[in-house]
């Protein structure tokens, strides 16, 4: 069982480009959710999926930001015109959902460190 | 509202010392759960346990163990006879019913000196 892989690991892009990066859950894990972390902070909540659904977005997820899980398996979380206030970790998670076991803990993936110049 | 708040962000021990890393909660949830995590350099949060709000049973794991008391709104980690690979930083995290977001503290980092 391979854990939550994420691509790519690191990104460098200057202001105003788009950028894309994708989340490969746990096979079988029907939510997915994205964080970001900042320095010195702990991840925050940016959005949730169960299977293709979004079902909650985070204020912090402003309009520039969008995230899709069109076949409810892999996620991308685009960012359009990027600022250098993006610049953080994105981290992936998932976790099992129905059944008795596990269903409350979220897997993560080692993230995506943006850096926009 | 949800908050975590872990008051001590960095933390030196001497391998083989004890450390207790410290975990305080709010919550206006009376079901709820709470997770600690430990983020290596590498940087992918490793789950180490969770705890619902219903079990106040303090729990041991090797040299892992933890103190979850309500009354005092706290879930604290003890690490017994420090090792230089418990070097990380480790993050507590609170969410209310299952599948719902997590609230993170700010971390501790711990640095545990050979």
């Amino acid at each position: 069982d391979t854990g939550v892989s994420q691509n790519p690991r690191h990104k460098i892009t200057k202001r105003g480009q788009n950028v894309t990066f994708r989340c490969d859950p746990i096979s079988e894990h029907n939510r997915l959710y994205w964080y970001r972390q900042t320095l010195g902070q702990g991840p925050e909540f940016l959005t949730y999926f169960q299977n293709e659904a979004q079902l909650e977005k985070s204020r912090l997820l402003s309009d520039r930001f969008s995230a899709e899980r069109p076949k409810g398996s892999f996620s991308t979380l685009e960012i359009q015109r990027t600022e250098q206030g993006d610049s953080a970790m994105y981290l992936c998670a998932s976790s099992p959902w129905g059944g008795r076991e596990g269903k409350n803990i979220q897997y993560f993936g080692a993230g995506t460190r943006l850096s926009v110049l | 509202a949800q908050k975590v708040t872990q008051a001590q962000t960095e933390i030196s021990v001497v391998e083989k010392e004890d450390v207790t890393l410290d975990c305080v909660y709010e919550t206006r949830d009376t079901t709820y759960y709470l997770f600690w995590y430990k983020q290596p350099p590498s940087g992918e949060l490793v789950f180490l346990i969770r705890r619902n709000s219903f079990d106040e049973q303090n729990e041991i794991s090797g040299r892992y163990s933890w103190n979850f008391q309500k009354s005092t709104s706290s879930f604290n980690f003890t690490i017994t006879a420090s090792q230089v690979v418990d070097s990380a930083v480790y993050f507590c995290a609170l969410s209310g019913p299952p599948g719902n977001q997590f609230y993170f503290g700010t971390g501790t980092s711990l640095t545990v000196i050979p």
